[in-house]
């Protein structure tokens, strides 16, 4: 079962932050991040283990909250770079070494 | 390094023929996968392995198959190919199986089954 992203979509101007969320019905024992770029490859934007940590990642941050199972992706003041498609993907407790991932959440900063 | 290395990059095949999709990773890795992509869905696992001799299903394993001879190779074979399987394909690897390190993926192969 996938988790679930939202919004879908996200339409910012250059120096505006966004928050992107995902969600799982199940326990999680680690969220990961993703950004991809139109006819690329994913790239690797961090990783959350359940305990509700932040991390950080020049100005795109990240939380995990454990008892709602939910993370959180925040990017800010955004840049023309962060365009892009952004991608949740979890690994649950009952479905160990299997990392599903979200529908993904298109990002378009403009100038 | 090269990474995640995966052939071809595009490929057209018929309905009914079969083909290996190739994967290769040269950073002993443990932890590899297949990924495909479709507009709208995401990506959607198809296979994994967590070490050579060892694989296992994903969420979309129908119509697939693989094998790990060796850590660093894991080929996806479309036993008989169908327009449904018309996608992109990622590989995936990790350090570890155990879900607390990043995925390097490969640049994909475009596949269309016609």
């Amino acid at each position: 079962q996938q988790p679930v992203q939202s919004p879908q979509a996200v339409i910012l101007r250059e120096g505006e932050d966004a928050v992107i969320n995902c969600s799982s019905s199940k326990a999680l024992y680690s969220v990961h991040w993703y950004r991809q770029k139109h006819g690329e490859a994913p790239i690797f934007l961090m990783i959350l283990l359940k305990g509700g940590e932040q991390k950080g990642h020049d100005k795109i941050s990240a939380s995990f909250n454990e008892k709602k199972q939910q993370s959180s992706l925040y990017l800010t003041a955004s840049q023309l770079s962060y365009s892009g498609t952004y991608f949740c993907g979890t690994e649950r407790f009952d479905s160990s070494y299997k990392l599903i991932f979200g529908s993904g959440t298109r990002l378009l900063v403009r100038p | 390094n090269a990474g995640v290395t995966q052939t071809p990059k595009f490929q057209v095949l018929k309905t009914g023929q079969s083909m290996t999709l190739q994967c290769a990773q040269d950073m002993n890795h443990e932890y590899m996968s297949w990924y495909r992509q479709d507009p709208g869905m995401g990506l959607r696992l198809i296979h994994y392995s967590v070490g050579a001799g060892i694989t296992d299903q994903g969420e979309v394993p129908n119509g697939y198959n693989v094998s790990r001879s060796t850590t660093e190779d894991f080929p996806l074979r479309l036993l008989s190919a169908a327009p449904s399987q018309t996608s992109v394909y990622f590989c995936a690897s990790s350090y570890s199986w155990e879900g607390n390190t990043e995925a390097f993926f490969g640049q994909g192969t475009r596949l269309t089954v016609v």
